[in-house]
């Protein structure tokens, strides 16, 4: 149990556009979601949390209007990334979270996204 | 400067090799997390040390909470290219939101 799905997996566009990515909880209700980018060969940074029928809650140096986050059900997170650039080109991972504060997240496969 | 400090950053290896990842930091925890990373998918838990002085096996991996709940370590033994991947120690931050804060990971390679 404990799937999260991302989507989509790999995305590329042109610089200029906004992209949509996914998290969903496929088996349980998610009252937060985490939002995570990746550079090559580096750690995770987390860039937002994510509560359900809440604003999302953005770490320090996270552009709002950059990357605009809904969770709008229990189930499902979105994270657009408006206007793109190359420089915004990453790895994004969600992770989910059932309930109380310290309970384990669970990682979606993450969504490569490349800006050209 | 980074909460958690991991060691090495980087390690290639022969297949049959032990090797020893360290995570370190000046506070103290609740609790640490491990997980491992393979390229293009998300991090997969491994496990959870809460206690001081824990030593928790899975497999070929031995987990060790130091006694002062500061700091880790993860031993392979006999590494073996499926275990290839980056390794990340996570703690939770300091604002009871749950926010995980990752080290900044070591990359292992695993030669056959």
């Amino acid at each position: 149990g404990a799937v999260v799905s991302q989507h989509p997996s790999w995305v590329i566009c042109k610089s200029g556009t906004s992209v949509k990515i996914e998290c969903r909880s496929l088996d349980f209700q998610a009252t937060t979601m985490f939002w995570y980018r990746q550079f090559p060969k580096q750690s995770l940074m987390l860039m937002a949390t994510s509560n359900e029928g809440s604003k999302a809650t953005y770490e320090q140096g996270v552009e709002k209007d950059k990357f605009l986050i809904n969770h709008a059900s229990l189930t499902l997170s979105t994270l657009t990334v408006t206007s793109a650039h190359p420089e915004d080109s990453s790895f994004y991972i969600c992770s989910a979270r059932k309930g109380l504060v310290f309970q384990p997240q669970h990682f979606g496969d993450g969504t490569r996204l490349s800006i050209l | 400067t980074q909460l958690l400090e991991q060691s090495p950053q980087f390690l290639s290896i022969q297949e049959g090799e032990n090797l020893t990842v360290y995570c370190n930091s000046s506070s103290v925890f609740s609790s640490l997390q491990w997980y491992r990373q393979e390229p293009g998918e998300g991090p997969v838990l491994l496990v959870t040390v809460v206690t001081g002085g824990e030593v928790k096996k899975l497999k070929r991996l031995t987990f060790q909470f130091g006694d002062a709940r500061k700091d880790s370590s993860l031993h392979i033994t006999a590494a073996q290219p499926g275990d290839t991947g980056l390794y990340l120690c996570a703690v939770y931050g300091s604002s009871n939101t749950g926010k995980l804060i990752f080290g900044q990971g070591t990359t292992l390679q695993v030669k056959p």
